[in-house]
């Protein structure tokens, strides 16, 4: 069974430039999680997703970032435009929510450096 | 609040030694614990859980017990191998958002031979 896809794998894009991130979850998971790691700041969730919708977005760090979720299988994290402090690696995890279950499951990440 | 709190790392340890690393949680209530661990160039996967006190989560030599008593799910294994080097996250489920995952800082285990 496939994991969480994220594409590209890495990406190196000069500043002022727009970033699109991909992320397909496991099928029939309902909740899906955007998160940035770095060194200096650890792991951070930026936004999640419940049956498409956003629920929290508290984490996004300014309006240059934004996410969408057309469907259940399809997430976009944009960057628009681009700046270095942006470098990070970015992950997408799916869970299938509680009472059910809590964990959640991460895909390989795309490292983003910015230039 | 939400916080968990694990040891500072590195921890540099030496083939077949014993490992443990300590977590501690916040959240009141009895939330969902967990332990995942991100090899280096991969996300992280899930090492294993325990979701009320005084359940043994358990996987690949790795265990932690839900301690509600002292707030804790220290990790241990009783022989580290090489290929155990990695980062380890403790993690719990939010007070009040279940759904989401409050993560520790991680702990950068590396097992010389």
């Amino acid at each position: 069974d496939a994991g969480v896809i994220q594409s590209p794998r890495h990406e190196v894009t000069e500043m002022g430039q727009e970033v699109t991130l991909r992320c397909k979850p496991i099928s029939g998971h309902d909740y899906l999680f955007w998160y940035r790691q770095t060194m200096m700041r650890g792991l951070e969730l930026l936004i999640y997703f419940n049956n498409n919708v956003p629920i929290d977005d508290s984490g996004m760090p300014e309006d240059r970032f934004s996410a969408k979720m057309p469907n259940a299988s399809f997430s976009t994290l944009k960057i628009q435009p681009s700046e270095p402090r942006d470098s990070a690696v970015y992950f997408c995890a799916s869970s299938l929510g509680g009472p059910i279950s809590y964990e959640q499951y991460f895909g390989p990440g795309t490292r983003l450096t910015v230039t | 609040g939400n916080s968990v709190t694990q040891m500072e790392g590195p921890v540099t340890l030496s083939e077949e030694a014993f490992l443990t690393i300590n977590c501690t949680y916040t959240a009141t209530g009895y939330p969902s614990l967990f332990w995942y661990v991100q090899y280096p160039g991969e996300g992280l996967q899930l090492l294993l859980k325990a979701t009320k006190a005084d359940d043994k989560g358990s996987n690949k030599g790795f265990e932690a017990t839900y301690r509600k008593e002292t707030t804790s799910f220290h990790l241990e294994k009783g022989s580290v191998q090489v290929s155990d080097s990695a980062v380890y996250f403790c993690a719990q489920t939010h007070n009040n958002a279940g759904n989401m995952l409050t993560f520790g800082g991680g702990t950068r285990l590396m097992v010389k031979p």
